[in-house]
């Protein structure tokens, strides 16, 4: 079984340019998350999707971060304009649904903002 | 904002040493998973716990759900090197069924 996609895998851009994010679940999954993860910190959840509706993104910088999940499969995760702050790995997962499933991450796209 | 603390926040050992790492929240958890991250990867599930009380071994590591479902522990017995990680906890809301990551505890076994 394939597992999440995500690219690209490195990204350098300066400040106040944009940048976007793919993800490609699990085929048949219907939840699918982003997560920012700073440097030895915990994934912080930025927005979780179901199908292609919006079950939470209290956490996501709705200024300058926007995304989401066409015919609830691919997803994109998009920046405009960056900050030195956003630098960070942008992690990608998808589960089954909703509730105790597992989820299953993608190897993320490391952001460096310079 | 973080919900879940984990403790340690780092942890040096060398092989053979038992260990265990903490994760606590102010609320109930639905449920409550335990990843680890390898460098350059995304986190791997280890383990789900639903029922307080629960333990849970998977080989050297186990797993343990605090009784009030508050918090829970890991505990591995004569770490290896391949033990090396970044070991996260993670809840689900009981209201909105988000998937919120703990601190986590960075790992490092010597051998």
């Amino acid at each position: 079984e394939a597992g999440v996609a995500q690219s690209p895998r490195y990204k350098i851009i300066e400040k106040r340019q944009s940048v976007a994010f793919w993800c490609n679940p699990i085929s048949g999954h219907a939840t699918l998350y982003w997560y920012q993860q700073i440097l030895g910190q915990g994934p912080k959840l930025l927005i979780q999707f179901q199908n292609n509706g919006v079950v939470d993104d209290s956490q996501l910088p709705k200024d300058r971060f926007s995304a989401e999940r066409l015919k609830g499969v691919d997803s994109t995760l998009k920046i405009q304009p960056a900050k030195l702050e956003d630098s960070a790995v942008y992690l990608c997962a998808s589960s089954v649904d909703r509730g105790r499933t597992e989820a299953f991450f993608g190897q993320g796209t490391r952001l460096t903002v310079v | 904002t973080q919900l879940l603390e984990q403790s340690p926040q780092f942890l040096s050992i060398q092989e053979g040493e038992n260990l265990t790492v903490y994760c606590n929240s102010s609320s109930v958890f639905s449920s409550l998973q335990w990843y680890r991250q390898e460098p350059g990867e995304g986190p791997v599930l280890l383990v789900t716990v639903v029922t307080g009380g629960e333990v849970k071994k998977l080989k050297r590591l186990t797993f343990q759900f605090g009784d009030a479902r508050k918090d829970s522990s890991l505990h591995i017995t004569a770490a290896q090197t391949g033990d090396t990680g970044l070991y996260l906890c993670a809840e689900r809301s009981y209201n909105t069924d988000k998937l919120i990551f703990g601190t986590g505890t960075r790992l490092q076994v010597f051998p």
